[in-house]
């Protein structure tokens, strides 16, 4: 199975302030055929269940605030927050979907410094 | 309004069943792969099982084959999940999850652009 794994495993950031989440994959979720990383990022809010942001490594999903971008390609990618808004706050997963045994990185906690 | 609703969740001794159950309203249930994803409480996410939209096919991962059954009723716009010989280590949120595929050529993608509030296991004696 392809190991995801994010870090930092917690994060404390200002209001208004960058947060940089990473994902690192055990192996390439690069698709060469049609040049499509297989990588999409999650938002958990407490209680809640998770929330698809970004899929294809980079595009964000309709309704989802430009301040969220994805980026990277092959096996390291980057979830940025511009400016971190209260409701941000949240648990967020990486997940590899290049696999047909899908995989979830371990999680990032996101809290207000 | 587009939503996923999880139940069957309880309380079940080492060793016994469950069945899961998901309603679906407010998009068609019948042109979507499903699956379903548990997760310990404050822990990570784990893919458990996916099943096509006419219920043709189905996948489950190595940690559950040959204990859980996924199935679904088109007509009742519901996924399902009997579980069978529960672990301890299958205490879990469970959660139903729509595939984000191509619901014209009927593809799937295997990541999750809806989910349902999920339901809990608990497996202890």
């Amino acid at each position: 199975d392809i190991v995801m794994t994010q870090s930092p495993d917690s994060l404390a950031v200002s209001l208004g302030e960058r947060a940089t989440i990473n994902c690192k994959s055990s192996q390439s979720v690069l698709y060469s055929s049609n040049n499509k990383n297989y990588l999409a990022w999650y938002q958990q809010r407490p209680g809640q269940p998770p929330k698809l942001l970004i899929d294809w490594a980079s595009t964000r999903e309709s309704g989802v605030p430009d301040r969220f971008s994805g980026s990277g390609s092959g096996t390291d990618f980057t979830l940025t927050i511009s400016s971190l808004q209260a409701e941000d706050v949240a648990v967020y997963f990486c997940q590899q979907y290049y696999s047909t045994m899908i995989t979830f990185g371990q999680g990032t906690r996101l809290e207000i410094k | 309004e587009v939503q996923l609703v999880a139940s069957g969740g309880g309380l079940v001794q080492p060793g016994g069943s469950l069945r899961l159950s998901c309603a679906a309203s407010g998009f068609t249930f019948s042109s979507y792969w499903m699956h379903w994803v548990r997760q310990v409480p404050g822990k990570g996410l784990v893919w458990v099982s996916r099943i096509k939209s006419d219920g043709s096919r189905t996948s489950y991962a190595d940690s559950v084959k040959g204990r859980f059954t996924i199935s679904r009723d088109n007509a009742k716009n519901t996924l399902y999940l009997q579980m069978n010989s529960l672990r301890a280590e299958d205490a879990a949120v469970y959660y139903c999850a729509r595939d984000k595929g191509d619901v014209v050529v009927q593809t799937a993608t295997w990541y999750f652009d809806l989910w349902g509030r999920g339901t809990l296991v608990t497996v202890s004696s």
